[in-house]
């Protein structure tokens, strides 16, 4: 199975400034097939972007994705109060679909 | 608008069967592209998906855990079912369920609010 590694695990950023998380894939990821959550304490996963880079109904334009085969990146261009959790990718362009192992955007 | 909740026992003993039934609205489960999975996440970890049924009934299950889970639906009650044998307290997490987006890959655009389940003697 592919193996997703997501760097860095904790990001200290403040409101304002731009957050730029990764995703590296262990294989190629198939059609970038990729996709990001964003979970906050006590509450589901949220999809973000799937495709690797097409923004889910309802999500802000300041979310965007990039990449392809084993490197993808979340950006969000200025971080809203509101934008401070824990950040998943997932790939399912193979069997079984597979989570990393998250970061964790914190106020600094 | 799309909901899905969760419903099943919070505590289990080892050795234990899980069933957990994710009730749903605002979709059905009859119609071309839909599916429901389940995810896990133990406390203070990383999400775990462990099962998916098609509106066609094919199923795929997560080849680590494969021998120990069954996935059915009831269409007619709108209800997704997940059953664990041999439950261990490492089982122990936040059992969601999710609607997938019913194009291309599997990822999940509704989720329930999860239900805490844990193991122990």
């Amino acid at each position: 199975e592919i193996v997703l590694t997501q760097s860095p695990a904790t990001l200290s950023l403040s409101p304002g400034e731009r957050a730029t998380l990764s995703c590296g894939a262990s294989q190629s990821v198939s059609s970038s097939y990729l996709a990001w959550y964003q979970q906050k304490p006590g509450l589901a996963p949220r999809l973000l972007i799937y495709d690797a880079s097409s923004r889910a109904t309802g999500i802000p334009d300041r979310f965007s994705g990039s990449g392809s085969g084993t490197d993808f990146t979340l950006t969000i261009s200025r971080l809203e109060p509101e934008d401070f959790a824990v950040y998943y990718c997932q790939q399912y362009g193979s069997s079984p679909n597979t989570f990393g192992q998250g970061t964790k955007l914190e106020i600094k | 608008q799309i909901t899905l909740k969760e419903s099943g026992p919070t505590l289990v003993k080892p050795t234990q069967t899980l069933t957990l039934t994710c009730t749903f609205s605002g979709f059905s489960l009859s119609t071309s592209g839909v599916g429901v999975g389940w995810i896990r996440q133990p406390p203070g970890k990383a999400l775990e998906w462990l099962a998916l049924i098609y509106w066609d009934d094919d199923k795929r299950y997560s080849p680590s855990l494969k021998s120990r889970l069954t996935i059915t639906k009831d269409t007619s009650k709108n209800q997704v079912v997940l059953t664990m044998t041999n439950m261990d307290p490492v089982d122990t997490a936040t059992y969601y369920c999710a609607h997938r987006r019913p194009w291309g890959g599997v990822t999940f655009d509704y989720w329930g609010q999860g239900t805490l389940v844990t193991v122990s003697s």
